[in-house]
């Protein structure tokens, strides 16, 4: 079975710093995908950006990027010029390219941007 | 922009008794889900429902729960008779495939059982 590991539980920066959330996966998969997500106040699940395994390269959207390395099975975000608006709990969750079309996701990093 | 709403925001039910959680998925997707988020913990997978059928389910879908596409446009989930540790969040999400496409998720049903 597939696990998400965030080891992070809280972290918290300053406005228009750049933090990094980490995130590790389990997988004997080799198609597969990842995605970020934000909760906000507002309980909402939004997607915040997602990569594809077989993609080398690493997925970017505006000021959300990842560090995939599929090897170390690591995909952390990166928020540069962070804001207040990106304060939420970030999830990273886990997809198999086959079979069960279901998100398994890690346990959460609540994030704090301070101005 | 299309969204996936539910109904209640917040639901608070006697230990044994019936609850429904009510979604209306966005109106093109083919793909429903039910996920749950007990207090502090991870967001779990309970059930994934395509062509008017469950297409998998995890452990925590025992016999207590029930999915249903009454009318075509909503997608309702039945919790037949509530224990104390069925309290979360329950979200529901619709995607219009079902690989490499985003899951849009709802705000969240809050139940609380006492």
């Amino acid at each position: 079975a597939q696990t998400v590991t965030q080891s992070q539980p809280e972290m918290s920066v300053q406005e228009a710093e750049t933090v990094t959330l980490s995130c590790t996966y389990d997988t004997s998969e080799n198609n597969y995908y990842l995605f970020w997500y934000k909760q906000p106040p507002s309980r909402q699940m939004i997607l915040v950006i997602r990569q594809e395994a077989y993609k080398q390269q690493n997925a970017t959207e505006n000021r959300f990027s990842v560090n995939f390395q599929k090897a170390a099975k690591s995909f952390s975000l990166k928020i540069s010029d962070s804001q207040l608006g990106d304060t939420a709990m970030y999830f990273c969750a886990f997809m198999g390219a086959w079979g069960a079309q279901k998100l398994v996701f890690g346990q959460g990093t609540r994030l704090t941007i301070n101005p | 922009e299309p969204e996936v709403t539910q109904t209640p925001s917040h639901q608070v039910t006697q230990m044994g008794q019936e609850v429904i959680l009510r979604c209306v998925p966005i109106s093109n997707h083919l793909y429903f889900y039910w996920y749950r988020q007990i207090l502090g913990q991870k967001v779990e997978f309970l059930v994934s429902f395509y062509n008017n059928e469950i297409s998998e389910k995890s452990e925590i879908f025992d016999d207590q729960f029930s999915v249903e596409r009454p009318d075509g446009s909503n997608f309702t989930l039945k919790i037949r008779s509530t224990k104390l540790e069925d309290s979360a969040m329950y979200f529901c999400a619709s995607s219009r495939g079902q690989v490499n496409t985003e899951a849009f998720f709802g705000q969240g049903t809050r139940l609380t059982v006492v």
